[in-house]
């Protein structure tokens, strides 16, 4: 069964820094999504992509996100300049089989910001 | 706000029981409704998927929908120490397209003891 794949698995990264998590969603699909989980938390919405464009944002996705899909298969999510409250699992999602359709998750990056 | 709330739980039953879970949720024109079962540090994994008012079973899950009481419900029949989970609702809303985000409620810890 096709499956979302994210990269890296943990990464860990000091304050300030800039990091890049990588995702490839389902080949087929259309419409991407980032979503985070602070530990004990629920899991929020960022950001939904689709034709090359964001297509809505949270109140989290703020200018220290981006997003960005440079090729056919990749798609990233970019926070410039890490806090220590970015720490959480970040999660990649991908539709576009049909109306209605669920999202598909990766299996997720946990970020650690120290 | 859109919110969507899960009973808090956390959730203990014997194995063989029926377990119950229920989620509410605010936005009156939403859409499709999803649940999904989280392990400890995993992504979330669909379970069900249900967009008409009645009941859809699908082996020892049932979903259920109310719109008019915008409430949806899932029971596991004959529940296994691996059903022990989070599961957490999910709610596609009006006004987006059929690729729209989901709303997640904030989860309910079920525990499935022998």
């Amino acid at each position: 069964e096709p499956e979302v794949t994210q990269t890296p698995s943990h990464q860990v990264t000091q304050m300030g820094q800039e990091v890049i998590l990588r995702c490839v969603p389902i080949s087929n699909h259309l419409y991407f999504y980032w979503y985070r989980q602070i530990l004990g938390q629920k899991v929020e919405f960022l950001v939904s992509f689709y034709n090359n464009e964001i297509s809505e944002k949270s109140e989290i996705f703020d200018d220290q996100f981006s997003v960005e899909r440079p090729d056919g298969s990749n798609f990233t999510l970019k926070i410039r300049s890490t806090k220590l409250e970015d720490s959480a699992m970040y999660f990649c999602a991908s539709t576009g089989t049909g109306g209605l359709s669920p999202l598909h998750f990766g299996n997720g990056t946990r970020l650690t910001v120290t | 706000q859109k919110e969507v709330e899960q009973n808090s739980g956390p959730l203990s039953v014997p194995e063989g029981a029926i377990a119950s879970l229920n989620c509410t949720y605010s936005d009156r024109g939403s859409q499709s409704f999803f649940w999904y079962r989280q392990y400890s540090g995993k992504s979330p994994e669909l379970i069900m998927s249900i967009y008409s008012n009645g009941d859809k079973e699908d082996g020892r899950f049932t979903a259920q929908l109310n719109k008019a009481s915008q409430y949806v419900s899932l029971l596991i029949r004959d529940s296994q120490p691996s059903d022990s989970a989070t599961y957490l609702c999910a709610v596609r809303g009006a006004g987006g397209t059929s690729y729209g985000k989901l709303t997640f409620g904030q989860g309910t810890i079920l525990t499935v003891h022998p």
